[in-house]
């Protein structure tokens, strides 16, 4: 069963500003995964925070976790068009083994 | 490195024939491969796990004699849908992991299965 929500579902802003997605989740997890789909093709992975993590970064991207209220954030900073894409978070579920559920998805738009 | 592959990219049929998808993982071996359907602008549903050599776990609503999923060698699963219906349209990605990574599961391109 879908797990995670993520906010907003759509979000379209210029190039060079920065694009918040958020991602709330309900069981404890061992960690969280973000990941990158260009329209119809497969997936990417993007990050992965651990439930003992607070902050990762990696390149342009930045993403929290706050396990407390079983939410993270993705933050792309400087976005560029080719930015454009959907962006899914998936949990792996504490004691679920390597099983992923994945969160409705962000649909980024990044505009000249 | 950890590149998967989906075979077909796409493929079309009639109703009532069955369709075989293929995944393999290039350049390691996959300990475990997920398969996932997905529809138009919505998520990814987990299908199935698959385990070289073992059966498949499949998830709850998913039925196991409509979706048939073999797992023969390290680098390979393949997905069966029998008897397809155009209910069954939709896009098919595959997942892999290593024995190094446990963590990270590598996606296939998806395979788009449309049904007549």
């Amino acid at each position: 069963s879908q797990q995670g929500e993520e906010d907003p579902q759509a979000l379209s802003i210029q190039e060079g500003e920065n694009a918040t997605m958020n991602c709330s989740y309900k069981t404890s997890i061992n960690n969280l995964q973000w990941y990158r789909q260009n329209s119809g093709r497969g997936l990417v992975h993007l990050i992965l925070i651990r439930s003992n993590e607070r902050e990762k970064h990696s390149g342009r991207l930045r993403v929290t976790l706050d396990t407390s209220k079983k939410s993270s954030s993705l933050l792309i900073t400087a976005s560029r068009a080719a930015d454009t894409a959907s962006y899914f978070c998936a949990t792996a579920r504490l004691r679920g083994g390597n099983k992923l559920t994945f969160g409705t998805g962000t649909q980024l738009k990044v505009e000249l | 490195g950890a590149v998967v592959s989906q075979h077909p990219s796409w493929v079309i049929c009639k109703s009532g024939t069955s369709v075989k998808i293929e995944c393999r993982s290039l350049d390691f071996q996959a300990t475990t491969m997920f398969w996932y359907r997905q529809f138009p602008k919505q998520s990814l549903m987990l299908m199935a796990t698959s385990n070289e050599g073992s059966k498949a776990t499949y998830e709850q609503g998913v039925e196991k004699d409509k979706f048939l999923i073999n797992h023969a060698s390290l680098t390979l699963s393949t997905l069966t849908v029998t008897s397809a219906h155009p209910e069954d349209s939709s896009f098919y990605i595959c997942s892999a992991i290593g024995s190094v990574s446990t963590d990270t599961q590598y996606f296939g391109p998806g395979t788009r299965l449309t049904v007549l």
